[in-house]
């Protein structure tokens, strides 16, 4: 099957630690998004990146840190540096069509708790 | 913020009627689409209008666009249980190849 995964699908976390999300695709996509949801809340772009071994900041990107090190993976870390992290994180990946990004493919998100 | 708006906020009907939500939106777009999440669940996405495009229809579903008013409407026909979810718009603002800026969506409930 064809898709994006993300794991784990719920992560906890004690305040001061380190997490990393993983997000794995394997529709041969370029571009991969990761996203914060918080409750009521419609999707904030946390980074995004276009190609292997490079990548952009979105709106909220303080406290999290992204690699690419392969077209398929694209792992986000939340740090300790990050001082509100409880939400839901959504990866994405999308594909490059006649010179433009369209429409994004969602893995299944992960709830990430700060206890 | 850029964040564009959906109305209403929540909507609740019965099997059967159709449910409208709209979506405003503040700057020029290049495209708009229209996302459905079930809860808990990640995105997925419904139909795109390009920005020189009026109406689109996809099954039950019909979206419109009114660049002059910078708003968008998508319609659901003959609503089912299984439609409940959350739907979200998102533009593709012109000028940017990647970044699509979500509304905070419209809560559908569809009573059986």
């Amino acid at each position: 099957d064809g898709g994006i995964t993300q794991s784990p699908k719920y992560l906890f976390r004690k305040e001061g630690q380190n997490v990393t999300l993983s997000c794995e695709q394997n529709l041969n996509h370029d571009a991969m998004y990761w996203y914060r949801q918080d409750p009521g809340q419609g999707l904030r772009l946390i980074y995004y990146s276009q190609i292997v071994n490079d990548f952009q900041k979105g709106d909220i990107a303080e406290g999290y840190s992204v690699s690419r090190e392969k077209k398929e993976s694209f792992p986000l870390t939340v740090t300790s540096a990050q001082k509100n992290p409880t939400a839901f994180y959504l990866c994405a990946s999308s594909i490059l069509e006649g010179g433009r990004y369209n429409e994004q493919f969602f893995g299944p998100g992960t709830r990430l708790t700060v206890l | 913020s850029q964040q564009g708006e959906e109305d209403p906020q929540a909507l609740s009907i019965q099997e059967g009627e159709n449910a409208t939500m709209n979506c405003s939106y503040k700057t020029s777009i290049n495209n708009l689409q229209w996302y459905r999440q079930n809860s808990g669940r990640g995105l997925v996405h419904l139909i795109l209008i390009r920005s020189n495009e009026r109406e689109k229809h996809s099954g039950r579903l019909r979206v419109t666009l009114d660049t002059s008013k910078k708003s968008s409407s998508l319609l659901i026909t003959a609503s089912r249980a299984a439609d409940t979810a959350s739907y979200f718009c998102a533009q593709k603002s012109a000028g940017s190849n990647y970044k699509l800026t979500f509304g905070k969506g419209t809560l559908l409930t569809v009573n059986p």
